[in-house]
């Protein structure tokens, strides 16, 4: 069980495009999600909070409106980089949090690689 | 405030080694303690956790005791295979209502035949 998926698994688009990223919880219902940036070799960093039903909380320094996140239902969060650029390249990876009864445990999706050309 | 350290890397051992990776955090309250694991080109996976002092999480081999005298949750394997090599993340997580969880940066080991 708890299980999350990502789609797509990398994706290579031209610079000024925009891109979107699905994460998905198949066998529970995710109240929140996150999505975080990771660089090579460096540890990952949390972008944005995603409640189901209402509006993400973005990290300092992350750009809301380069970073749409929209969590519609509570199985379904999905990340789009707006007119993405090559600094935009990255991989990015979503977790999301068991929202049936107390659970303090993040289960991660397998991550997106984004290249921007 | 609220952080994690572990011991850089990387680390290299041949295999049937001894592995210690250790984890220290600083936190307020008492919050649940995570490995999770990380293959190459993949997202991570929980590897083990512990919810409150004194508590042993164990998955795989692998173990780690949570102590609450010395902030510490240090990895343990007694014998580790090329199988095992990876990069591990130790990570608390916030005991407040955001959930969210902090992680240290992360140690590569790789195991050699």
């Amino acid at each position: 069980g708890a299980v999350v998926s990502q789609h797509p698994s990398w994706v290579i688009c031209k610079s000024g495009t925009s891109v979107k990223i699905e994460c998905r919880s198949l066998d529970f219902q995710a109240t929140t999600m996150f999505w975080y940036r990771q660089f090579p070799k460096q540890s990952l960093m949390l972008m944005a909070t995603s409640n189901e039903g209402s509006k993400a909380t973005y990290e300092q320094g992350v750009e809301k409106d380069k970073f749409l996140i929209n969590h519609a239902s509570l199985t379904l969060s999905t990340l789009t980089v707006t007119s993405a650029h090559p600094e935009d390249s990255s991989f990015y990876i979503c977790s999301a949090r068991d929202g049936a009864g107390y659970t303090d445990t993040q289960y991660f999706g397998p991550g997106t690689r984004l290249t921007v050309l | 405030g609220n952080s994690v350290t572990q011991m850089e890397g990387p680390v290299t051992l041949s295999e049937e080694a001894f592995l210690t990776i250790n984890c220290t955090y600083t936190a307020t309250g008492y919050p649940s303690l995570f490995w999770y694991v990380q293959y190459p080109g993949e997202g991570l996976q929980l590897l083990l956790k512990a919810t409150k002092a004194d508590d042993k999480g164990s998955n795989k081999g692998f173990e780690a005791t949570y102590r609450k005298e010395t902030t510490s949750f240090h990895l343990e394997k007694g014998s580790v295979q090329v199988s095992d090599s990876a990069v591990y993340f130790c990570a608390l997580i916030l005991m407040d209502s955001s959930y969210k969880l902090i992680f240290g940066s992360g140690t590569r080991l790789l195991v050699r035949p």
